[in-house]
């Protein structure tokens, strides 16, 4: 039952270094979406993609890129990291645009350290 | 953003005790999620509300979308060692993007 897949489960960067975090889902969702979590903050939406072929700009988009590579696959990617960036990352996806029935299922984290 | 008050933020509790918790805005929102997030994991749905004064259980858990749809609250009954952990809730106004509360840590006393 492997669900959401993240991958790094950890890493840690240099400011100025660039990485791509890595996101699979093996439900057939259509949607998908990267989510940041500091403390006292709640989780802050980054990026989503609805379908296929279509990314949008969350809450905090800025700093990062991505690519939804197929239906199952959705990368985030730092280009030049930044202190800021320090966070835990989540991936979730959901089965259909509006996540209104099955709210979103999550993968198990990434946490990122920029020092 | 949006802005999800959830209170209290943490709750130290004896183990068979009921547990209240309820998330606030100024905001009138279309759905409310509940989730549970274990330590090094990412968060579970617990429980989701589509309409004004809707009550749904689910085991010992308990969620109610608040009348004016401004807010929500989870109650838990006779908790166990294992209700520990982050309660979240989560809001959604439309589209696709939900809102999150800042979440509110549960520690259950043996």
């Amino acid at each position: 039952n492997a669900g959401v897949t993240q991958t790094p489960k950890f890493q840690v960067l240099k400011t100025g270094q660039s990485m791509t975090l890595q996101c699979a889902q093996d439900m057939n969702h259509n949607s998908m979406y990267w989510y940041r979590q500091d403390p006292g903050m709640g989780l802050r939406l980054i990026y989503y993609s609805a379908s296929e072929g279509t990314t949008d700009k969350g809450e905090v988009p800025n700093g990062y890129n991505v690519s939804r590579l197929n239906k199952r696959e959705f990368s985030l990617r730092l280009e030049s990291a930044a202190p800021s960036q320090t966070s835990v990352y989540f991936c979730a996806s959901s089965p259909r645009g509006h996540p209104n029935f099955y709210g979103y299922t999550f993968g198990s984290g990434t946490r990122l350290t920029v020092v | 953003g949006q802005q999800l008050n959830q209170s209290p933020q943490s709750m130290f509790i004896q183990e068979g005790e009921d547990v209240s918790m309820n998330c606030t805005s100024s905001s009138i929102f279309n759905t409310w999620l509940w989730y549970k997030q274990d330590p090094g994991e990412g968060p579970v749905l617990l429980i989701a509300l589509y309409k004004a004064g809707e009550l749904t259980s689910n085991g010992r858990l308990t969620a109610q979308f608040g009348i004016t749809r401004k807010d929500s609250f989870l109650n838990i009954s006779a908790s166990i060692p294992s209700d520990v952990g982050i309660y979240f809730c989560a809001g959604q106004l439309t589209g696709n993007q939900f809102y999150f509360g800042t979440g509110t840590s549960l520690t259950v006393i043996p």
